[in-house]
């Protein structure tokens, strides 16, 4: 299974831009990484995914290395509201989805 | 709308007791998931199922069981064996395959022992 790597917990000041890494080295070619974020008693909510192009949507961008071995969640301008635990995620090839710890993301005011 | 929902959102659970946690999707995702989340901790999987009628366990499956009699629900079974079932309880649904959907979760059963 492919395993990914995360900080435990990063800070980030109000209306900067969060760049939030993530190692998966043993992903395979055809896994794709995903990432959600999930605020206090809530479910998971989805960010974005890919494979091996950069991707943007409204809410984040992703950047992944050429090797794809580490991916970036990039939140252009952070706001309080972003304070969560961000997990990155690798989807193996029997829809065995395994979260790792995340990375606690404390937005600065 | 299109979305998971679990029932009840606070559950309480005497000594010894069976307590059965509801999932329902109208997604129409073939695969569907149950973790347990403990506090400050990531999400640990419990059982999965990839299709009707069948099931995989996942990594703290000792304690659960679930069934998948129907393609929209996958309700979980905590059983007096699991000694410590205090969590946070989140299921989600997905399609199949390594494809690119995401997965979908719902808001989570919080289960206490009285």
């Amino acid at each position: 299974d492919a395993k990914t790597t995360q900080p435990t917990s990063m800070d980030c000041a109000e209306g900067r831009a969060a760049n939030l890494p993530c190692n998966h080295s043993t992903i395979s070619g055809n896994e794709y990484v995903y990432w959600y974020r999930q605020i206090h008693s809530q479910g998971p909510q989805y960010i974005i995914h890919g494979l091996k192009n950069n991707e943007t949507n409204e809410m984040a961008s992703l950047i992944i290395t050429e090797d794809r071995k580490s991916s970036t969640l990039i939140l252009p301008h952070a706001t309080l509201r972003d304070t969560a635990v961000y997990y990155c995620i690798v989807r193996v090839r029997d829809d065995k989805i395994i979260f790792g710890k995340g990375t606690r993301l404390h937005i600065l005011p | 709308d299109g979305g998971i929902t679990q029932s009840p959102k606070y559950l309480f659970r005497k000594e010894g007791q069976n307590v059965t946690l509801s999932c329902e999707q109208n997604l129409n995702h073939d695969a569907m998931y149950w973790y347990r989340q403990d506090p400050g901790q990531g999400l640990r999987l419990i059982y999965y199922s990839q299709i009707v009628n069948d099931f995989q366990k996942g990594d703290i499956a000792e304690g659960y069981s679930v069934s998948r009699e129907k393609k929209e629900s996958f309700p979980l079974t905590v059983t007096s064996a699991q000694k410590n079932p205090t969590a946070f309880y989140l299921c989600a649904s997905t399609t199949r395959g390594i494809g690119n959907q995401p997965q979908h979760f719902g808001d989570g059963t919080r289960l206490s022992i009285l």
